[in-house]
């Protein structure tokens, strides 16, 4: 089993919706996960981090973590079509904070 | 400020050639990481260095060797290439892991073909 999975898509979203992108991981004892966006052709870079139970929000995006059922999702307000990226889930297992893990990604596609 | 600099961009190689990959981070940075990206796929961890003077496996270490020469410096190097190897590779570093943010900072990534 994969440490991190996602679903890979692609996820068609009209503009203007709501897009939630979903991660799950096996470690239980993880304990903190980032989202990370990605252009084609271009390097990851950081949208959200997530540490505790519950939620996060910024500006459009929120973070929810579930440590009892060991998933993590984003939710993009408003979706624009400049969110369509794909959209990588990460995190470290409790074994070492410093080896992190990603999924393979989930491709986010915007219509308008 | 350059961040994590990547070279080369850009490689073609010949069955069984050795080459290695540069990567070198100007933020003092603690932790360094190589990933390779293929098709469709997120990012696989090859290596990584937790601090100066240690390297552990990642999730697809065979083929590859790893080199932590200092603080700022981690390299990648391919032994004998395979076309399985043929992939983007990308560098990148954190700060030391406090229970705040820890984000990852990428290099460009190294687009490498193996013919």
């Amino acid at each position: 089993q994969k440490e991190v999975e996602q679903n890979s898509g692609p996820l068609s979203v009209p503009e203007g919706a709501i897009a939630s992108l979903n991660c799950t991981y096996s470690d239980r004892g993880s304990q903190s996960f980032f989202w990370y966006r990605q252009y084609s052709g271009k390097s990851p870079e950081l949208i959200m981090s997530i540490y505790s139970n519950g939620d996060k929000e910024d500006g459009r995006f929120t973070a929810q973590l579930n440590k009892a059922s060991q998933y993590v999702s984003l939710l993009i307000r408003d979706s624009q079509p400049s969110d369509s990226a794909t959209y990588l889930c990460a995190g470290p297992p409790r074994s070492s904070a410093s080896k992190i893990i990603f999924g393979s990604g989930t491709r986010l596609s915007i219509r308008p | 400020n350059a961040g994590v600099t990547q070279t080369p961009k850009f490689q073609v190689l010949k069955t069984g050639q050795s080459m290695t990959l540069q990567c070198a981070q100007d933020m003092n940075h603690n932790s360094m990481y190589w990933y390779r990206q293929d098709p469709g796929m997120g990012l696989r961890l090859i290596y990584y260095s937790a601090s100066e003077g240690t390297t552990d496996k990642g999730e697809v270490p065979n083929g590859y060797n790893v080199s932590r020469l200092n603080k700022r410096e981690f390299s990648l190097r391919l032994e004998s290439a395979a076309p399985s190897q043929t992939s983007v590779y990308f560098c990148a570093s954190s700060p030391p892991t406090t229970g705040g943010d820890s984000p990852l900072h990428f290099g460009n990534g190294t687009r490498l073909t193996v013919t």
